[in-house]
């Protein structure tokens, strides 16, 4: 059982906005820092968002990242075709020494 | 540009050993800034991380509790890379193998996987 959860699909219609949310499981780890990927069929995660909120360069402000308390969002707004992948939230965690991914979320856009 | 190139077989017996490689280009295995990481993908699994190493005065490395006891990463500062080896495999270490750097992106605090390997399917089976 992963110890971020998140619901394993979402969807959504063109210039949609959708959000997938990430929850961490132990009440005692609200200090995750979150950061979200996005993984295209066939290819390798690509990071989208850093420490919750922060976008690298080069990714579209289409996307954002928020966290309140033990749970973390990612939100895509003016959604298009080519946003259909799988996302995943992932952290490190200071118990475990070891960074831990959420189980992923597929996103269908209609 | 930095680059990860994955190179190792495809194919490991039940109870023999998975090794692969990571050559890296246009960065450093011995970088005070980014540590080196194996990461492991299967649809019952999903995204796992395996563990890292990372030189800052020394080289230190941390591994995922469940193969703590199976793996070694090991630097190659004399040809710039990093390996994967993974000890008494069995059917449920079939995966895809990534290699990824991490690295603070944009300051302080916002340590992510931002560089990944191309991707290597190992399967385990007689």
């Amino acid at each position: 059982q992963s110890v971020l959860t998140q619901p394993p699909s979402a969807s959504g219609t063109p210039g949609q906005r959708v959000t997938i949310s990430c929850s961490e499981s132990r009440s005692d780890i609200g200090s995750y820092v979150v950061n979200w990927y996005q993984q295209l069929p066939g290819t390798a995660p690509k990071l989208l968002i850093c420490r919750n909120n922060q976008r690298p360069s080069g990714v579209p402000d289409r996307f954002s990242g928020s966290k309140s308390g033990t749970s973390a969002s990612l939100a895509i707004s003016g959604l298009q075709s080519e946003d259909e992948a799988d996302y995943y939230c992932a952290a490190w965690d200071d118990s475990l020494k070891g960074w831990v991914f959420g189980g992923g979320t597929k996103l269908t856009v209609l | 540009q930095v680059q990860l190139r994955q190179s190792g077989p495809g194919l490991v017996k039940p109870s023999q050993t998975l090794s692969l490689t990571c050559a890296i280009s246009g960065d450093s295995v011995s970088s005070k800034s980014a540590a080196w990481n194996w990461i492991r993908q299967s649809p019952w699994r999903g995204l796992e991380w395996l563990g890292r190493t990372f030189y800052r005065s020394k080289w230190s490395y941390d591994y995922v509790e469940s193969v703590k006891s199976r793996i070694t990463i090991n630097p190659d500062t004399s040809k710039n890379q990093f390996s994967l080896q993974l000890k008494s495999v069995t059917p449920e270490d079939t995966a895809v193998y990534y290699c990824v750097r991490s690295q603070d992106i944009v300051g302080p605090g916002t340590n992510a996987f931002d560089i990944w390997g191309q991707g290597t399917m190992v399967t385990v089976s007689s």
